[in-house]
């Protein structure tokens, strides 16, 4: 158990819609960073936020976006599903804002869009 | 644009015996490399990393190599053990604190 939780564990929606992924982080780590692993893709990474603020920006489509709340959890938002959405997204945590500080990972969401 | 590559997606080997895990990069400017371990329907979880300043990071049972000439690092796992069998991902952390991820090499240690 790394610490770190997501909810839901598993999501199916339809095409159009729009849902809200969660993250709470490590105790004490004020780092978020979210992912996406799509079939047979290495991790992608979407976005980072340090202690509410957003520090780095990778690979996040418009139609997605993020936020860190003042207790440190975050939520990734993804709007306007499409097919190509469904993957598995996973929320990391680490103690510091930047560097190769140890992430560590949550479970991850899966999210079929159909 | 796959910035960080794993061109080996499986490989196999012996209990006791090296396992030689491979990775290659186009980016000249990455600050870090970082390699993870993924066991089904878990998230990853952190190995160990190098500095591009160094060419050599050991940890136990688990070393990693960087050839900057040649954009190419390697995790090194001796003896390999049965609890190894994983997928590895290796990674790539540029100076904008952006993180690039290999599509991983799934590994079996055969008892």
């Amino acid at each position: 158990d790394s610490g770190v939780t997501q909810t839901p564990k598993h999501l199916i929606t339809a095409t159009g819609q729009r849902v809200t992924l969660r993250c709470s982080p490590r105790s004490g780590d004020l780092s978020v960073y979210w992912y996406q692993q799509s079939l047979d893709q290495g991790l992608q990474f979407l976005i980072q936020y340090y202690n509410g603020e957003e520090r780095a920006k990778g690979n996040i489509l418009e139609r997605f976006s993020a936020q860190q709340f003042p207790d440190l959890h975050s939520e990734l938002n993804l709007s306007s599903l499409e097919l190509g959405d469904s993957a598995l997204y996973f929320c990391a945590s680490s103690v510091a804002g930047g560097g190769p500080y140890e992430q560590y990972f949550g479970p991850g969401t899966r999210l079929t869009v159909t | 644009d796959q910035q960080v590559k794993q061109n080996s997606p499986s490989l196999s080997v012996q209990e006791g015996r090296i396992s030689i895990l491979n990775c290659d990069y186009t980016n000249s400017m990455f600050d870090y490399f970082l390699w993870y371990k993924k066991y089904p329907a878990e998230g990853p979880t952190f190995l160990i990393s190098i500095s591009s300043i160094k060419d050599k990071n050991e940890d136990g049972r688990f070393t990693v190599f960087l050839n900057k000439s040649a954009k190419h690092l390697s995790l090194h796992i001796v003896p390999s053990q049965p609890g190894d069998s994983a997928v590895y991902f290796c990674a790539a952390l540029n100076t904008g604190n952006q993180f690039y991820f290999g599509t991983g090499t799934s590994l079996t240690v055969i008892p």
